[in-house]
């Protein structure tokens, strides 16, 4: 089955300063990409997601891009502010039967103002 | 809110004792899903519905079953409860792969502590 490895694990940043958090999976058939932010105490919230005929996608201060060759792709979030502190998951799917999806570990981003 | 709701929010309970845990949706959505979340591990697939009755195991299934007998209500039970089943589960839905909307709701989560 599918694979998705998350790095890093935690991510401090400066207000102001850009974060990036890097995804790969395994399965060479995934063809849709989403992100999740979960705040503390909350449930995982969908903030933006990509699909394999697309290379990249902005909404605002974030933007999702990925490598179906390398088989990765990468959340980057520009002007980071105290409110993006959160951990944050990728994951993966085939859109087979189910559309299940496969997450990665988590990244708990630290925004220091 | 999000549509979708779960029972209880809290639970403690013990080892050896069943437990069923509730997901209802108000979106008419076909696909419905139980994960479980603990630290490190992501989010990981227990069971999933992709119609009324019917179901397909996760990757982490072992000690649990669910049933569809609705639409709108997904139940997970675990036959007989265990520390290591110990974790915050979330019901998730979705729709058809072909909708416009087409990313994961979650439910707000169940907080199980197995002593």
């Amino acid at each position: 089955g599918e694979n998705v490895e998350q790095h890093p694990s935690t991510l401090s940043v400066q207000e102001g300063d850009s974060a990036v958090i890097k995804c790969t999976y395994s399965d060479s058939a995934s063809n849709y990409f989403p992100w999740y932010k979960q705040e503390l105490g909350k449930r995982p919230q969908l903030i933006i997601d990509i699909r394999s005929n697309v290379g990249e996608k902005k909404d605002q201060r974030i933007a999702v891009t990925l490598n179906k060759t390398a088989k990765h792709f990468s959340l980057h979030i520009t002007e980071t502010q105290p409110e993006d502190s959160a951990v944050y998951f990728c994951a993966a799917s085939d859109g087979a039967a189910g559309n299940k999806l496969t997450f990665g570990g988590g990244t708990r981003v630290l925004v220091k103002p | 809110d999000a549509g979708i709701t779960q029972s209880p929010r809290h639970k403690v309970t013990e080892t050896g004792t069943p437990v069923t845990l509730r997901c209802h949706q108000t979106e008419n959505h076909r696909y419905m899903y139980w994960y479980r979340q603990d630290p490190g591990h992501g989010l990981r697939l227990i069971h999933y519905s992709y119609g009324v009755k019917d179901t397909d195991k996760g990757e982490v299934s072992d000690g649990y079953s669910v049933s569809r007998s609705k639409t709108e209500d997904f139940l997970l039970t675990l036959e007989s409860a265990t520390s290591s089943q110990t974790s915050v589960y979330f019901c998730a839905i979705s729709e058809s792969p072909g909708a416009s909307v087409y990313g994961y709701t979650f439910g707000s989560g169940t907080r199980l502590t197995v002593v």
